[in-house]
């Protein structure tokens, strides 16, 4: 059972133009969420987070929104450059005191055309 | 400094071998972890360890055998590997303190590319 989904297995943008990502969880008792960066034959790279009690988080040029009613999360990257192109996951975690599990979605490639 | 290390990056070993794989991190992170990655798929965690002790196994077989001896350290012992054994081995690292928001936030290595022929 895919607890954490990303529907899109890839997604090709210009350069300049925003990337939306995005991520759907089924999972109600979920209360913080990740994005990951991954290049090829690398470990993933931690992005950008937002807890539950948020619905929007800004980091420079990435912006996560979450809309717990719909039990989805986007990223943004605005704007999107050739270097942003990689595989991006999305994580979901229940808390769990000192450590927690996460959940990850299948993953999405991102292409940005120069 | 955010750097999780691991050795060796690649791992060629036969069926009948032993193996260790190893993870360093001096973030004074107090959680550390070992997942799985097939390609095309997504990290799947095998072990958590929680101030040194093991809190989490993902019902992982016994030729894979974890082992933290301090709280910089963690080790991924192998035997009698299988061929679909073959796959990234990610560490990761956590601040590990209960009640952090960050306590989330976990921060990968580079992995260990391991083949088993």
């Amino acid at each position: 059972d895919q607890q954490v989904k990303q529907n899109s297995p890839s997604l090709s943008v210009q350069e300049g133009r925003i990337s939306i990502l995005n991520c759907d969880y089924t999972n109600s008792m979920f209360d913080y969420f990740l994005w990951y960066k991954k290049y090829p034959a690398e470990g993933p790279t931690f992005l950008i987070s937002i807890s539950s009690i948020k619905d929007k988080n800004e980091d420079g040029r990435f912006t996560v929104f979450l809309n717990k009613s719909a039990k989805h999360l986007s990223l943004h990257i605005v704007p999107s450059q050739p270097g942003d192109s990689a595989v991006y996951f999305c994580a979901a975690s229940a808390y769990g005191g000192a450590t927690n599990k996460l959940i990850f979605g299948t993953g999405t490639l991102l292409a940005v055309q120069p | 400094d955010t750097e999780v290390t691991q050795t060796p990056k690649h791992l060629v070993m036969g069926m009948t071998n032993k193996k260790s794989l190893k993870c360093e991190q001096h973030m004074g992170h107090r959680a550390m972890y070992w997942y799985k990655q097939k390609a095309k798929k997504p990290p799947e965690l095998m072990f958590v360890y929680s101030y040194e002790k093991l809190s989490i196994n993902e019902s992982v077989p016994s030729r894979f055998s974890p082992e933290c001896p301090n709280s910089s350290l963690l080790n991924l012992h192998l035997h009698a590997l299988q061929p679909e054994d073959s796959a990234l081995y990610l560490c990761a690292s956590s601040p590990g303190l209960a009640g952090r928001q960050n306590s989330y936030e976990q921060y990968f290595g580079p992995g260990t590319r391991l083949t088993v022929t």
